[in-house]
């Protein structure tokens, strides 16, 4: 596609259960970020793939949250157990080259809900 | 991880008005900063990306300036306008996970006609 694609765009769920948000680069993109955004809050690196070598993990809040990436294409986010905390607009981003000098093409977000 | 902070968090300013705001990051390690507007119900957009101490960067009316030595970056508007209201991120990335963006709060801009 010609953007960065997320889904869904609103999620509503109840505590205690477990979510999947997913996200499309743009295709060729070889780096994927996700970040989160509180109520009030900045906008808070969660993981980031770099191409080929080991994902970036070190700001996943818990053990709750954990994310894959299927080669240089589609990647799910997966919170278990959701928390009200967890609530938030959950932002993935993709850049051409994972070299820190290509700027990121960010989605619409999805927004999470947690009753 | 990295502390990119942002000041003000946030600005009012009447339209015309030019007006700057600063980002502050840690200088060693440092690989490039990035800058993005992040517009109410929009996805924030790409403005500059700035690797070289005393990098000079102009988009329009919106420049901003690099200094990696001491480790901050101002971004300028002249003359704003009510469509420049918008949320002004900064972001860091830096050796160790090369690529990886860190990003301060933000600042968010409020230009009123």
């Amino acid at each position: 596609g010609a953007g960065v694609s997320q889904s869904p765009s609103n999620k509503v769920t109840e505590k205690g259960k477990d979510v999947e948000l997913r996200c499309d680069p743009i295709s060729g993109h070889t780096a994927l970020y996700w970040y989160r955004q509180r109520l009030g809050q900045g906008l808070e690196f969660l993981i980031y793939f770099q191409g080929n070598s080991a994902p970036d993990k070190s700001g996943l809040p818990s053990d709750r949250f954990s994310a894959e990436r299927t080669g240089e294409s589609v990647s799910t986010l997966t919170i278990q157990r959701t928390q009200q905390e967890d609530s938030a607009v959950y932002l993935c981003a993709s850049s051409f080259y994972p070299d820190g000098y290509t700027e990121a093409f960010f989605g619409q977000g999805t927004r999470l809900t947690v009753v | 991880i990295l502390n990119v902070e942002q000041s003000p968090q946030s600005l009012h300013v009447q339209e015309g008005d030019s007006t700057n705001f600063t980002c502050s990051f840690p200088s060693s390690n440092f690989y490039a900063l990035h800058w993005y507007r992040w517009e109410t119900a929009k996805s924030p957009e790409a403005l500059f990306v700035m690797t070289l101490n005393g990098d000079e960067k102009k988009k329009g009316r919106i420049s901003a300036t690099l200094n990696t030595k001491e480790g901050y970056s101002y971004l300028y508007i002249k003359g704003s306008q009510p469509e420049d209201s918008a949320t002004y991120l900064c972001g860091g990335s830096y050796g160790g996970s090369q690529g990886n963006l860190i990003f301060g709060k933000g600042t968010k801009l409020s230009v009123k006609p």
